[in-house]
């Protein structure tokens, strides 16, 4: 089964920052991956899917790039409703996720 | 507006059964495959289980093979997990997505999610 290792497993980050989370694969997997977000109490919400496609209805300052086995997502200046865990997601196995704090 | 809300959580002895379920609305159910993902309190996400459009394909995760089992109704526009022989470890928040494959069809994620079930086991 390939395994998929997301780093870090948490950031401290101000309102304006610039924020990039690394997914690794442990095989070589294309384009399959996507990225979400999730907010305390709420349910996760889909990001970026084909690694580097953004979700219909997401802000611009979310990408993702890579492929084969190196992914990343940046954030390109953080805002204050983006404080939330990030996760990625390789066709049924779910990265450890990221948690971005409020430095 | 896509919707998807589940049911049936509860707290239950180990060893125990409970069976989830799933009403989705808002989208052509019988289109899709769905699957159940969990998070444990405090603890990342982990897929479950998944069903093709037709209920023709299964797949589980092996922490749950042979233990619980998914189904659907299009009739009905529902989704289903039997889960049998719950351990502690199956404590957690169940939610029921849709799959979303990208334009080639190779890409898996799921485009929408419902807010969970909660299931706790316990003696």
């Amino acid at each position: 089964a390939i395994q998929m290792t997301q780093s870090p497993s948490s950031l401290s980050a101000s309102v304006g920052d610039r924020v990039t989370i690394t997914c690794r694969a442990s095989q070589g997997i294309r384009n399959d991956l996507g990225w979400y977000q999730q907010k305390p109490g709420k349910a996760p919400k889909l990001l970026i899917y084909a690694a580097s496609s953004l979700q219909s209805g997401v802000p611009s300052r979310f990408s993702g790039s890579g492929s084969g086995t190196d992914f990343t997502l940046t954030i390109s200046s953080l805002q204050p409703e983006d404080f939330a865990t990030y996760y990625c997601l390789q066709g049924w196995t779910f990265g450890q996720g990221t948690k971005v704090e409020i430095k | 507006e896509v919707q998807l809300v589940e049911s049936g959580g509860g707290v239950v002895r180990p060893g125990g059964s409970l069976r989830l379920s799933c009403a989705a609305s808002g989208f052509t159910f019988d289109d899709y495959g769905m699957s159940w993902v969990r998070q444990a309190p405090g603890k990342g996400l982990e897929w479950v289980s998944g069903i093709n459009w037709n209920g023709g394909s299964t797949g589980y995760a092996d922490s749950v093979k042979g233990r619980f089992t998914i189904s659907r109704d299009n009739a009905k526009n529902s989704l289903y997990l039997q889960m049998n022989s719950l351990r502690a470890e199956d404590t957690a928040l169940y939610h029921c997505a849709r799959d979303y494959y990208d334009s080639s069809g190779t890409s898996h994620q799921f485009d929408y999610w419902g807010q969970g079930t909660l299931v706790t086991v316990s003696s």
